[in-house]
């Protein structure tokens, strides 16, 4: 079974410091994506990045970066310079590769909620 | 271009009501998904479809039902509402192919109380 694990219920940060977000996932496939969503006080919820298990590159989107290491079984998100936008709930998911005739269900982790204030 | 669209936003229902919760796509997406989220918790999927007039039970399917007649449409049918079904119900697509796990891509959800 998948699992997806979020350790840090909530995180307080002052605006521009840098936080990173943990993620750490189970499972028994050899082929799986990762995902970071983000669900602002909106609620809505936003998507952020895909990463397969074969590209262990680390990205780097402007103030946002990801961190992939199957060694640890973590997918980790970084905000540097943190910005009172960005708080929100951060939600790591894992989902096993799409074969035919089935669909990329995703398990959830429970969800990080990062505030921060000026 | 307006994506994933639920209706309605918000609904207070009482015990043993029934209601449908729709939900539709323009993005001619083969897959859709009900999720719900309780306070605190991920997201865990109630049902999903790969395609029109196929549909199939997700972690949590108890007390619902679905539909899936058009590629665009996909409700969700509580039959007996119960106070446990007080979530938020988020609905989603996505356009799969194999060896391509296309992201989902959410409606801004229904938030329901049962009282």
């Amino acid at each position: 079974a998948q699992k997806v694990t979020q350790a840090q219920t909530e995180i307080s940060v002052v605006e521009k410091e840098d936080v990173t977000l943990d993620c750490v996932y189970e499972t028994r496939d050899t082929t799986y994506y990762l995902f970071w969503y983000k669900q602002p006080p909106s609620g809505e919820l936003v998507f952020l990045i895909r990463r397969n298990s074969f590209d262990e590159q680390n990205e780097i989107s402007g103030r946002y970066s990801w961190n992939f290491q199957k060694s640890t079984s973590s997918f980790n998100f970084t905000i540097t310079a943190s910005q009172v936008v960005d708080s929100a709930v951060y939600f790591c998911a894992l989902s096993e590769a799409v074969i035919s005739g089935t669909a990329s269900k995703l398990t959830f982790g429970t969800g990080t909620r990062l505030q921060v204030t000026l | 271009n307006a994506g994933v669209t639920q209706t309605p936003k918000f609904r207070i229902l009482k015990i043993g009501q029934s209601m449908t919760l729709q939900c539709a796509q323009d993005m001619n997406h083969n897959y859709m998904y009900w999720y719900r989220q309780d306070p605190g918790m991920g997201l865990k999927l109630i049902y999903y479809s790969v395609g029109a007039g196929i549909t199939d039970k997700g972690e949590v399917p108890n007390g619902y039902n679905v539909s899936r007649s058009t590629t665009e449409d996909f409700p969700l049918r509580l039959e007996l509402a119960a106070p446990s079904q007080t979530s938020v119900y988020f609905c989603a697509s996505s356009y799969s192919r194999i060896r391509d796990n296309s992201p989902l891509h959410f409606g801004n959800g229904t938030r329901l109380t049962v009282t």
